[in-house]
């Protein structure tokens, strides 16, 4: 079965510096990778996800990951956050027809 | 847009209550899934269903009972809650094509409090 491990589970930073969320799953044939974020009090929404082709997906606030497969990860990066970008981000892997949610990092960033 | 909505954002109930939460999605998924959100956990999958009256267990099935006589409907039972079962409950639902990777779309959550 599939699994996934996000190392940090908190991440402070001031607004406007580059951020990195990793993100390692373990390895399979094929895979499609997800990354979710919660703001406060509410559900989860999908942020980008990686099913095939390009190794570098973006989402339409910046944020972008890219799939490498020798190193099994699906690093989240933004090079410049703002303090909206505050919340929870989760990663996820398919496993047959299910997903497989990491424990989550929370990003806090500070003014 | 997909929309899964939940019934119910809040609510409190007493140990021994049975309880329901309800779960609704208007883009036709066949898959509906229920999750439960804890700090430090994060996701744990509790049932799922494939289709209209299936469903199968998740990785922490126990205290909790689900049921799925409409397409669009999934409910989540918790037969004589506990105060172990407080949470957060997020359901979701995913269309079966392989070409969506298995997407799948959240509701809003609905935080249980069990006294």
């Amino acid at each position: 079965a599939q699994s996934v491990t996000q190392l940090d589970s908190q991440v402070p930073v001031f607004e406007e510096a580059p951020v990195e969320l990793r993100c390692n799953y373990s390895s399979s044939v094929s895979v499609y990778l997800f990354w979710y974020v919660q703001y406060p009090n509410q559900g989860l929404q999908l942020l980008l996800k990686y099913l095939s082709g390009s190794t570098l997906v973006e989402s339409i606030n910046g944020f972008e990951a890219e799939f490498n497969k020798s190193q099994t990860s699906f690093h989240l990066r933004k090079p410049s956050v703002h303090i909206s970008d505050t919340a929870e981000y989760f990663c996820a892997v398919s496993d047959t027809d299910k997903l497989i949610f990491g424990t989550g990092t929370r990003l806090q960033v500070f003014p | 847009d997909v929309k899964v909505t939940q019934s119910s954002r809040y609510l409190v109930k007493r140990t021994g209550e049975k309880v329901f939460l309800e779960c609704v999605q208007d883009m036709d998924h066949e898959n509906m899934f229920w999750y439960r959100q804890d700090p430090g956990l994060g996701l744990r999958l509790i049932y799922f269903s494939y289709d209209v009256k299936m469903k199968e267990k998740g990785d922490i099935p126990e205290g909790y009972s689900v049921s799925r006589e409409k397409k669009e409907r999934f409910s989540l039972i918790l037969e004589s809650a506990s105060t172990n079962q407080t949470s957060m409950y997020l359901c979701a639902s995913s269309p079966s094509d392989r070409d969506s990777g298995n997407t799948i779309y959240f509701g809003e959550g609905s935080w249980l409090t069990v006294v």
